[in-house]
């Protein structure tokens, strides 16, 4: 069974303090591995996609790395705008090309001015 | 596109009420997906369908659940007779093969809250 785990579930940063939220993973064998952000009352909203060990992609104060056992969102010196929950999901290769997705329980983050 | 629709966004019914819940995906994405968030699950799939044919619903909880995509603009989640215990934010996504999305991108509704008293 497809299991993730993120860690920290919560994370209180002073604006402009860098950090990192860890997504561990187990899956039979990895297809890709998805970030997410979510507001309050909102659906989630796609961030990035990696695929292999090594991969890394950056989007504005986030870049997101990948290994073989976890996956990590870097954020480089946040503002209060970025504070939300980020949820780590996989998807596991299959031949049958399924796509569904297991989500992380996701980790708070809330960056203060 | 105006993004994925989802009605309505709140819902208050009583224990052993039957409850639809809509969904409108983005037009031309061919796969659909219905999600439940909860504080203690998390987000977890319920059923996908790829061209108005349900693929996986190995994540529907019980036969109290029913879904169908009657065509490709438009799905229905619907849980009859509702218990408590169902109470949760409920959303859909959806998806397309082509293009960048072809790597299972998953757009997502708003949601829909559902408090089942």
């Amino acid at each position: 069974e497809d299991q993730v785990t993120q860690s920290p579930e919560a994370l209180r940063l002073q604006e402009g303090e860098s950090s990192s939220l860890n997504c561990s993973y187990t899956v039979s064998g990895l297809r890709g591995l998805f970030w997410y952000r979510q507001d309050p009352g909102k659906g989630p909203e796609f961030l990035f996609t990696l695929y292999s060990a090594g991969e890394e992609k950056e989007k504005e104060r986030l870049k997101a790395t990948l290994t073989k056992k976890e996956s990590f969102l870097h954020i480089t010196a946040p503002k209060p705008e970025d504070s939300a929950t980020y949820l780590c999901a996989v998807q596991a290769y299959m031949d049958t090309g399924r796509r569904a997705l297991t989500f992380g329980s996701g980790t708070r983050l809330q960056v203060q001015p | 596109d105006a993004g994925v629709i989802q009605s309505p966004r709140h819902e208050v019914t009583e224990m052993g009420q039957e409850v639809t819940l809509r969904c409108k995906p983005i037009s031309g994405h061919d796969y659909l997906f219905w999600y439940r968030q909860t504080m203690m699950r998390g987000l977890e799939l319920l059923i996908y369908f790829n061209n108005n044919v349900p693929i996986d619903d190995s994540g529907m909880p019980e036969d109290r659940f029913s879904a169908k995509m009657p065509n490709a603009s438009f799905s229905t989640l619907k849980i009859q007779p509702s218990e408590p215990r169902d109470s949760a934010v409920y959303f859909c996504a959806s998806s397309s093969r082509w293009g960048v999305e072809a790597k299972n991108i998953q757009y997502f509704g708003a949601g829909t809250r559902l408090s089942v008293l």
